[in-house]
């Protein structure tokens, strides 16, 4: 296990259309984040997982997007119907307590046309 | 409310000269910690340093050192020798240990462009 994988890096999708990441933490890692990055800034938080449980979600996580981990391994985010606005860098972390350095993977670039 | 600021956009350095690229922060907890990534243009969040709020010594890993001054609430990275590869994005973030989940809050960032 060499890093955080994430699938695909890059998405081009049409307007309305639903859309689904994938990220692969470090194996022994309990904790895994989603954040979304815009051009210009830094990366935003979205959502949080200890293992399979869900256990924070950020105001930017509107209902059109949803996050799942089964099993505590490797987690997908959903976004339905997209809109321009989503188009943003979608990073995965992951790291193994909270008082460690989180390790991200390379990203999935969302461009909705 | 937590809250990380860079100030400096962009930042030129030249080749083997030492930069520093400015972090402010705020936050009402007491125990904290301090991270910066580098983020090349490939996308990857690279981790390069960690202080934690209790932690008396400024940290140090290889050319990199955290410059804490938690009075002054600023944890400033300075980059020694710059070398052409360390042109990248440069984020400061913050944890807080109560309450947060432990995730991280992050600045938006320096653009390091080394010269040769």
């Amino acid at each position: 296990d060499t890093g955080v994988s994430q699938n695909p890096r890059h998405k081009i999708t049409k307007r309305g259309q639903n859309v689904t990441f994938r990220c692969d933490p470090i194996s022994e890692h309990n904790r895994l984040y989603w954040y979304r990055q815009t051009l210009g800034q830094g990366p935003e938080f979205l959502t949080y997982f200890q293992n399979e449980a869900q256990l924070e979600k950020s105001r930017l996580l509107s209902d059109r997007f949803s996050a799942e981990r089964p099993k505590g391994s490797f987690s997908t985010l959903e976004i339905q119907r997209t809109e321009q606005g989503d188009s943003a860098m979608y990073l995965c972390a992951s790291s193994s307590d909270e008082n460690t350095e989180a390790f991200f993977g390379q990203g999935t670039r969302l461009t909705v046309v | 409310a937590q809250k990380i600021t860079q100030t400096q956009p962009g930042m030129f350095v030249q080749e083997k000269e030492a930069v520093t690229l400015d972090c402010t922060y705020d936050t009402s907890d007491q125990s904290y910690g301090l991270f910066w990534y580098k983020q090349p243009s490939s996308g990857e969040m690279i981790f390069l340093i960690y202080q934690g709020s209790y932690d008396e010594q400024n940290a140090t890993e290889g050319r990199y050192s955290l410059n804490f001054q938690k009075a002054r609430k600023s944890a400033n990275l300075v980059i020694s020798a710059s070398q052409l590869g360390d042109s990248a994005m440069y984020f400061c973030a913050m944890r807080a240990y109560r309450g947060s989940q432990g995730n991280l809050i992050f600045g938006k960032g320096t653009k390091l462009s080394v010269k040769p």
